[in-house]
């Protein structure tokens, strides 16, 4: 079984200010980690992918993640914020030959002037 | 190139009808999932289907079924709809076979049961 958790629902940030959503997941395979974007009424969008290569990975729109084995973290960051970025973000993770995703509750950012 | 599309944007059906979702997957892709994202909430696996079966079937009743077509193309079909049911549902494709399991997204479908 896999299973994803991302700590806070709801993160504001300033413009230009660090971003740092974070994902910690669970799975008995070595996994596969996704960030997805999601803006208003609209569908997902992938923003980087972890699939066992280099552990720093970099995405879309400036954001980049890190995979930390011992940490069970894939937790994604931007240097700094834009008015852009608001938008709900999902964690997910899929392992072994199930291609099925399975998200995390998502965090809604908030990026204020 | 066309991404994934799905229809119509938006439904609204009575408690007890029956409701039939339609997605065209990314041209060039072969495999299709479907996910049910209740308000405030991630997406939740439904079901996947390959070579027009169902492959892999998340935590659904099976008032929840579906249907793939030669052309890949793919229909979610879910029968006496309960208030509960009451979401958005994404379809989503990919070419199985392919490493990374990346899948494209459609921009949903709205459904609300009253």
């Amino acid at each position: 079984a896999q299973s994803v958790t991302q700590l806070g629902s709801h993160v504001s940030v300033s413009e230009g200010a660090l971003v740092l959503l974070r994902c910690n997941y669970s799975s008995s395979v070595p996994p596969y980690l996704f960030w997805y974007v999601q803006y208003p009424n609209q569908g997902l969008q992938l923003l980087l992918k972890y699939t066992s290569a280099a552990t720093l990975v970099k995405g879309i729109n400036g954001f980049e993640a890190e995979f930390k084995k011992s940490e069970t973290s894939f937790h994604l960051t931007k240097p700094s914020a834009h008015m852009s970025d608001a938008a709900e973000y999902f964690c997910a993770v899929g392992t072994g030959t199930a291609s099925k995703l399975t998200f995390g509750t998502g965090t809604r950012l908030q990026v204020t002037l | 190139d066309a991404g994934v599309t799905q229809s119509p944007t938006h439904l609204i059906k009575t408690r007890g009808q029956q409701v039939t979702l339609r997605c065209s997957p990314k041209s060039g892709h072969d495999t299709v999932s479907w996910y049910q994202q209740a308000l405030g909430q991630g997406p939740q696996f439904i079901f996947q289907y390959y070579e027009e079966e169902e492959r892999q079937r998340g935590n659904f009743p099976d008032r929840f079924s579906g249907h793939q077509f030669p052309n890949y193309s793919s229909e979610l079909n879910v029968n006496a709809l309960l208030l509960g049911d009451s979401a958005l549902y994404l379809c989503a494709s990919s070419l199985r076979g392919l490493i990374l399991y990346e899948q494209y997204f459609g921009p949903g479908t709205r459904l609300t049961v009253t």
